[in-house]
């Protein structure tokens, strides 16, 4: 019972490096999001999707990009990473009604040097 | 946007309990949610309450929600050294265009001392 699977869990990129996180649901799951987690804080959201081919913006998008083409997968680009996006980042799905429990993943932790 | 608010730290001793508060704006919440975070890993779901709903107990858990006020807080009984984690307060709204957001506080530093 895999649940919401996130990788890669730890990655140090260079400034200017791009690279994607990767986020898998196998619990058939129309709804998914990208959470940031800076130190000390709560979690922000970046990007959502209600389904598959539908997208859209959170609080904190800029930087990011995202893509929904199957339910399962729902993974988040980091263009031209900059030290600001140093933070831990977490997948999180639900069935996409309301009372429904948001399942998270284990995180990816992420310094941007 | 809206607001949650914890206190950053709480400090007990074993085997007393423990009593971690949060505040909320959001008058249309649907649930609001405590989840546990332990150091190094992800967010673990405690328990949930329905904003029809003024409590809520599931073991040595126990969840008061004021609505009138927006308030919302968790009591543990019993705490024990294993309940040191931080603790995320956070509401869930379902209206317009927020479709099942997550509103977190900035969680609170449980420290159990033995």
């Amino acid at each position: 019972n895999a649940g919401v699977t996130q990788t890669p869990k730890f990655r140090i990129l260079k400034i200017g490096q791009s690279m994607t996180l990767q986020c898998a649901q196998d619990m058939n799951h129309n709804y998914m999001y990208w959470y940031r987690q800076d130190p000390g804080m709560g979690l922000k959201l970046i990007y959502y999707s209600v389904g598959a081919g539908i997208t859209d913006k959170g609080e904190v998008p800029n930087g990011y990009n995202v893509s929904r083409s199957t339910t399962e997968d729902f993974p988040l680009r980091l263009e031209l990473a900059a030290p600001s996006q140093t933070s831990v980042y977490f997948c999180a799905s639900n069935l996409g009604e309301s009372g429904n429990t948001i399942y998270f993943g284990e995180g990816s932790w992420l310094t941007v040097v | 946007g809206e607001d949650v608010e914890q206190s950053l730290f709480l400090s007990v001793r074993e085997g007393d309990s423990s009593v971690i508060n949060c505040t909320y704006t959001d008058s249309s919440s649907t649930y609001l949610y405590w989840y546990k975070q332990e150091p190094g890993a992800g967010l673990q779901l405690l328990t949930y309450i329905f904003s029809n709903m003024d409590m809520k107990q599931d073991q040595r858990l126990t969840v008061l929600l004021n609505k009138k006020d927006k308030h919302l807080s968790l009591r543990i009984a019993d705490t024990q050294t294993g309940d040191s984690a931080i603790y995320f307060c956070a509401e869930s709204i379902w209206r317009g265009s927020t479709l099942g957001r997550l509103y977190f506080g900035r969680g609170t530093q449980l420290t159990v001392w033995p």
